[in-house]
């Protein structure tokens, strides 16, 4: 089945440390995406790629950073230096044309203590 | 500054009563409009979506969301809503012009059924 597969679902860490999420899509999309969700601010674009090896800020960017080193992968790695990460991290991946919808993978939950 | 509103952060409707979910956003050009939900601690899943055409689109489920241009709205509705309705409900938008590829969402609507 084709699809956007997000691992793991829970995920937890000690402050100061990096962590990476993991986002594999088996849909043969150009462009993904990230997004982190809290309650009640919806979603918020973390990094976003249109093309392999190459990748855009979005409006939170901030100690996060991504790679795309493969058209199906694009993996998120937490930094340390982001002051708040605990929150839903949400993966998507569509075509390049403009009309067309996104597909999302389940979630990870990151939590840090 | 390009956003999505969406004006409503809490409703809650009755079991069998018609809903409607707002939605307006601000871009010059005709974005490309989507209506997403989601079901706790999961994905989003895609309702709906308009691109051109018809103005008044059908989703999954029994949605159907219409777009207007003079209102820059793109309001979801349902006419009798199911306890299993209960989610939340995002609009989301890409922006029209040439060079865009971002999808831009708004901050959700919580959907709650009363028995």
């Amino acid at each position: 089945d084709g699809g956007i597969t997000q691992s793991p679902k829970y995920l937890f860490r000690k402050e100061g440390q990096n962590v990476t999420l993991s986002c594999e899509q088996n849909l043969n999309h150009d462009a993904m995406y990230w997004y982190r969700q809290d309650p009640g601010q919806g979603l918020r674009l973390i990094y976003y790629s249109q093309i392999v090896n190459d990748f855009q800020k979005g409006d939170i960017a901030e100690g996060y950073s991504v790679s795309r080193e493969k058209k199906e992968s694009f993996p998120l790695t937490v930094t340390s230096a982001q002051k708040n990460p605990t929150a839903f991290y949400l993966c998507a991946s569509r075509t390049k044309a403009r009309n067309t919808e996104a597909f999302f993978g389940q979630g990870t939950r990151l939590t840090v203590v | 500054a390009q956003s999505v509103t969406q004006p409503d952060i809490h409703i809650t409707v009755s079991e069998g009563a018609s809903l409607e979910l707002r939605c307006n956003y601000s871009y010059g050009a005709t974005p490309y409009l989507f209506w997403y939900v989601q079901s706790p601690g999961q994905g989003l899943q895609l309702l709906l979506k308009y691109f051109s055409g018809d103005t008044l689109v059908q989703g999954i489920k029994g949605f159907e969301a219409e777009f207007k241009r003079s209102q820059s709205s793109f309001n979801l509705r349902k006419p009798s809503v199911h306890w299993s309705d209960a989610a939340e409900y995002f609009c989301a938008v890409v922006p029209g012009y040439s060079s865009a590829s971002k999808i831009i969402f708004g901050s959700g609507t919580r959907l709650s059924i009363r028995p």
